[in-house]
Formats: C-alpha cells, sequence, structure tokens
C-alpha cells in the first residue's frame, strides 16, 4: 500500500525559508517522480514541479524557480521541497504526489 | 500557460440525481504521443485531491462507475449519473499535457 507522510504544519516568519518532507513507503522509491503542488485555501491548485528520484532530475513551473528546490533521499524514501525567502503569498497548504497518491499536505504560514 | 475554464463554478444536487461538469481548455490537450492527458479529481472537505478520472475517459481503480469523462481536443465533461452523498466536495479538471500542469478552478458540487 503506497503511502505518502508529510512532515508537520510550519509557522515561519517573512523572509526565511522552510524545509518540507514527504516520507514514502509501498513502492519503489527509486524509480518514481514525485510532484508538488501548492494550494491557498479556498483556492484552486498549482503545480510546482517534479523530481525523478532515481537521478534527482528535476522539472519546474517557471513560476516557483528560485522559490522551491526539490530534493530527494533515496536511503530513507523522502522527498523534500526546500522555499526560500518567504512572504505572505506563500502562505499555503503543500501536498507532494505520486501517481495517484497525494500526501495529506502540509500547512505553511508565514507570519511575523 | 494553458487555461481550463470549468463551469458551473457551483453545483447543487439532490441525491440520485445526475450532474455534468465542463471542462474547456485554452489549448488543445492532444498530445504527440496520441495521448490527451485532462484528469478529473474529487478534493472532498479538508483532504487531499483524489484521482477520478485520468486520460479523459478512463476510471480510477476503485473508483465507482457512476463517474464517466468524455471529451476531446479542447473541450471535456465530467459526469456523475447519480450523485451520492459521499461525492460532495470540488471537483478539479486538470492537463498534464503542456508544462506546466494546470488545474482548472474547480466546481464545488453541494447538496440542494
Amino acid at each position: 500500500q503506497v503511502k505518502l507522510q508529510q512532515s508537520g504544519a510550519e509557522l515561519v516568519k517573512p523572509g526565511a525559508s522552510v524545509k518540507l518532507s514527504c516520507k514514502t513507503s509501498g513502492y519503489t522509491f527509486s524509480t518514481s517522480y514525485m510532484s508538488w503542488f501548492k494550494q491557498i485555501p479556498g483556492q484552486s491548485i498549482e503545480w510546482i514541479g517534479m523530481i525523478y528520484a532515481g537521478d534527482g532530475g528535476t522539472g519546474y513551473n517557471q513560476k516557483f524557480k528560485g522559490k522551491a528546490t526539490l530534493t530527494v533521499d533515496t536511503s530513507s524514501s523522502t522527498a523534500y521541497m526546500d522555499l526560500s525567502s518567504l512572504t505572505t503569498e506563500d502562505s499555503a497548504v503543500y501536498f507532494c504526489a505520486r501517481g495517484t497518491e497525494w500526501g495529506q499536505g502540509t500547512l505553511v504560514t508565514v507570519s511575523s | 500557460d494553458v487555461v481550463l475554464t470549468q463551469t458551473p463554478p457551483t453545483l447543487s444536487a439532490t441525491i440520485g440525481q445526475s450532474v455534468s461538469i465542463s471542462c474547456r481548455s485554452s489549448q488543445s490537450l492532444l498530445d504527440s504521443d496520441g495521448d490527451t492527458y485532462l484528469n478529473w479529481l474529487l478534493q472532498r472537505p479538508g483532504q487531499s485531491p483524489q484521482l477520478l478520472i485520468y486520460s479523459v475517459s478512463n476510471l480510477e481503480s476503485g473508483v465507482p462507475n457512476r463517474f464517466s469523462g468524455s471529451g476531446s481536443e479542447t473541450d471535456f465533461t465530467l459526469k456523475i449519473s447519480g450523485v451520492e452523498a459521499e461525492d460532495l466536495g470540488v471537483y478539479y479538471c486538470m492537463q498534464a499535457t503542456h508544462a506546466p500542469w494546470t488545474f482548472g478552478g474547480g466546481t464545488k458540487l453541494e447538496l440542494k
């Protein structure tokens, strides 16, 4: 059974960075892609980008280049997303997803 | 970027009623490989999105067959033949033919 377990909610100050995690189980992590999405509560969903765990190759939505950095740790079957130079516009729920499976989401709140 | 326009934004239905949601794309979603990467997802209140239909008309495993998808190129439809209480939430169309992947604005299905 595929499972994606995301890290807990974050409260961060403007200008700071945060690293979100997505720990996986139930499938071969090293030969799969992982996508990340952003959803401001009450709004639609945006695709941030994806990473291939086999070689760390990435593809980003141009809108999120410089904002999000995707990485993986194959030894722990975990995907990460770094968000930098946070502003209030980055306050949202962030999801990881692989194929048809989605994580439960991580709420990031940017506030002073 | 590809713009997906969903209508209606809100849909009120009674249990057992059949309903349809439209998704129109700003450009053809027919890929050069012959497939059309238009998916439908449901996000129930407080939950992660769930894939219902992929590539226009293919029912995801475990999804009830009262859900069906149709369409081609730029016009797509999701039909629910006999709404049940568990179907309430926000429906999104999503395209993965053109980078970046994009989502429609959502259609909220509620009980009348």
